[in-house]
């Protein structure tokens, strides 16, 4: 089944206290995204990679980083996580510039 | 940057009526417009798209306009039903030649709210 997965699924953490959410795809994707969501705010991205080893920064990326070592695989980094930073993440993945995106189920991370 | 802005940012009708929400884009490089979907708890998922040399596609009780001079795009859904009850977000992408090809862009959603 087509798919993109994220975990872990909830997190609640501590401020300072490094963490990484995965993100994986089986569709053979160039494109893979995160992005936050918060009310009122829609989606924003956070930053996306166009392909193994480029990944460029989206509207939001201070606080966090990223790394696309393998096509299928893009885990987002939060190196000393902050409360503003307590959101709900999605990661998503398109074939090319013009393919559909398709998204993973979300993380929903607490930071106190 | 590409801008998306949305309206309204909460709707309600009554099942049977007509729901329609506006998207406004800011870059004129932008080709590509789908439309989610987002239920309660549950991811975005697309319902329909429109690329930047159409200017209606419909898909039967929704459709979607583009009006690439005035840069706004809208979705309409007809004989609204209680399940269509959701949060919509439009977006805009690059199309290729210039830095952030493929980048999508959101709007910041609609509540739309379907009463039976």
């Amino acid at each position: 089944e087509a798919q993109v997965t994220q975990n872990p699924r909830y997190l609640i953490t501590v401020t300072g206290k490094k963490l990484t959410v995965t993100c994986s795809q089986n569709m053979n994707h160039e494109y893979m995204s995160w992005y936050r969501q918060d009310p009122g705010l829609g989606l924003r991205q956070i930053y996306y990679s166009m392909n193994v080893e480029v990944t460029d920064k989206g509207d939001v990326p201070e606080g966090y980083k990223v790394s696309r070592k393998e096509k299928r695989n893009f885990p987002l980094i939060l190196e000393s996580p902050s409360p503003n930073q307590t959101s709900l993440y999605f990661c998503a993945s398109n074939s090319g510039g013009s393919g559909t995106q398709y998204f993973g189920p979300g993380t929903r991370l607490l930071v106190l | 940057g590409e801008n998306v802005e949305q309206h309204p940012s909460t709707l309600s009708v009554q099942e049977g009526d007509s729901a329609v929400i506006k998207c406004t884009y800011s870059d004129s490089a932008s080709n590509y417009f789908p439309w989610y979907k987002q239920e309660l708890g549950k991811r975005p998922q697309l319902i329909i798209d429109i690329r930047s040399n159409v200017g209606e596609k419909k898909d039967q009780r929704i459709a979607v306009t583009l009006n690439k001079t005035a840069k706004h795009f809208s979705l309409h859904i007809t004989e609204t039903q209680p399940e269509d009850s959701a949060v919509y977000f439009c977006a805009a992408r690059r199309g290729a030649g210039g830095t952030s090809y493929g980048k999508l862009t959101f709007g910041q959603g609609t509540i739309l709210t379907v009463h039976p």
